[in-house]
Parts: structure tokens; sequence; C-alpha cells
């Protein structure tokens, strides 16, 4: 059974730092792999998409990258801002057509 | 553009009663997927629909039943409510028949609260 592991749990960081943010499956088989984020309450904001052909996925100070071969993703967020503060999901699909989700890193970025 | 939209925002019912969620997915989207979020885990895979048919599903007992309609909305049913289905209820929406993976758009959500 596929499982994730997000570390951390919670992160609470001056605005301005970059952050990394890390997502591992028990099965490296993940063909393609989605970051969201979720506001208290919610639902999901999609922020990158990995497909099968890809390894990495940038967007404006978001960047993910997915290593297929440990089935790993990192999320790397840089100059962070109040406004990041969210808490990020990361999900993979292994040629089945459902999302396999994470618990989360809850993010907190005071001023 | 509409994006996923469900219905209702917040539903409170009691143990042993039914309950009808609904979603329409995002404009040119065929298939849509139902996940359940109880409070501080990641969401579970429920079970997904296209063409009208149940594609496949999660570890969910048969109290959990879902319809597709020929416009491609979607309800989802739960029937005899348990406290433990509390949660946040979440559809997602994806162009579904080919061969590789199209990108899922979630909706707000559907709160529902068991008593």
């Amino acid at each position: 059974k596929q499982e994730v592991t997000q570390i951390p749990a919670a992160l609470s960081v001056p605005e301005g730092e970059n952050l990394v943010l890390n997502c591992s499956f028990t099965d490296s088989a993940i063909y393609n792999l989605q970051w969201f984020r979720q506001d208290p309450g919610k639902g999901l904001t999609s922020l990158l998409l990995i497909q099968s052909s890809q390894r990495e996925q940038t967007s404006g100070r978001l960047n993910a990258s997915l290593d297929k071969s440990s089935g790993r993703s990192t999320l790397y967020i840089a100059a962070s801002q109040p406004g990041d503060s969210a808490t990020y999901l990361c999900a993979g699909e292994g040629g089945t057509d459902k999302l396999i989700f994470g618990t989360g890193t809850r993010l907190q970025v005071f001023p | 553009d509409a994006g996923v939209t469900q219905s209702p925002t917040h539903l409170i019912k009691t143990r042993g009663q039914q309950v009808t969620l609904r979603c329409s997915p995002k404009s040119g989207h065929d298939t849509v997927s139902w996940y359940q979020q109880a409070l501080g885990q990641g969401p579970q895979f429920i079970f997904q629909y296209y063409e009208e048919e149940e594609r496949q599903r999660g570890n969910f007992p048969d109290r959990f039943s879902g319809h597709q309609f020929p416009n491609y909305s979607s309800e989802l049913n739960v029937n005899a409510l348990l406290l433990g289905d509390s949660a946040l209820y979440l559809c997602a929406s994806s162009l579904g028949g080919t061969f590789t993976y199209n990108e899922q758009f979630f909706g707000p959500g559907t709160r529902l609260t068991v008593l």
C-alpha cells in the first residue's frame, strides 16, 4: 500500500526565508506528482504538476522536483511571504489516475 | 470560466441519516473524483466517475455511493451516517479518456458534521 510522508509536519519562519518542504513515497512507482496549497477549511489549489516525462516544474517563487528513482519530491519556496501561510500537500499518481496524498506541512510565515 | 463547484458548503446530520453532496466539474472536464479529508489528514480517494460509470473505487464501504449525470455533474451519497463520516468532502474534476494523467482541479469542498 502506497504511503506518503511529508516532512516537516509544521514550520514557522520569518518572512524572507527560503523554504524546503519534503515528500516521500513508500512505493517509488510515481508517474505524476502534484503539489497543492490548502487554506484553513478550504479546498485545494493546485500549485505545480510534474508529469511523467518531467523532473521538475517552476511557477514564480515555487519550484518542485521529483526523483523517481527514490520516490521523493521537494517543494522549494523562495523569499517566503506571510501570504504563503497555508498547508502544503503533495499527491502522487501511480498510473491509476487517483491521487495518494500526504498529511501535509502546515506553514506559518510571520512578518 | 467556472471552476469546480460543490454544494452545499456545510451540512449537519445526525447518526443514521443519509446525505447527498453535489459537484459540478470544471468546464470541459468529463471525469469526477471524490475524496474524503478528515481533520488534520490528507484527502483519501473514495471513487471516480467517467462516462456515467464508477471507474475505480478506494477503500470505502458500500454505504458510500455515487452517480454521474450526462452533463458530467456528480453526486456522492452516504447512507447510515456514522460519527466518523464527519469530514471535508472534496470533488475533483479532470479530462479523462486518455492514456496520460490529466491534472485534477478541486472544488471548495462540503463540510459534513455528523452528530
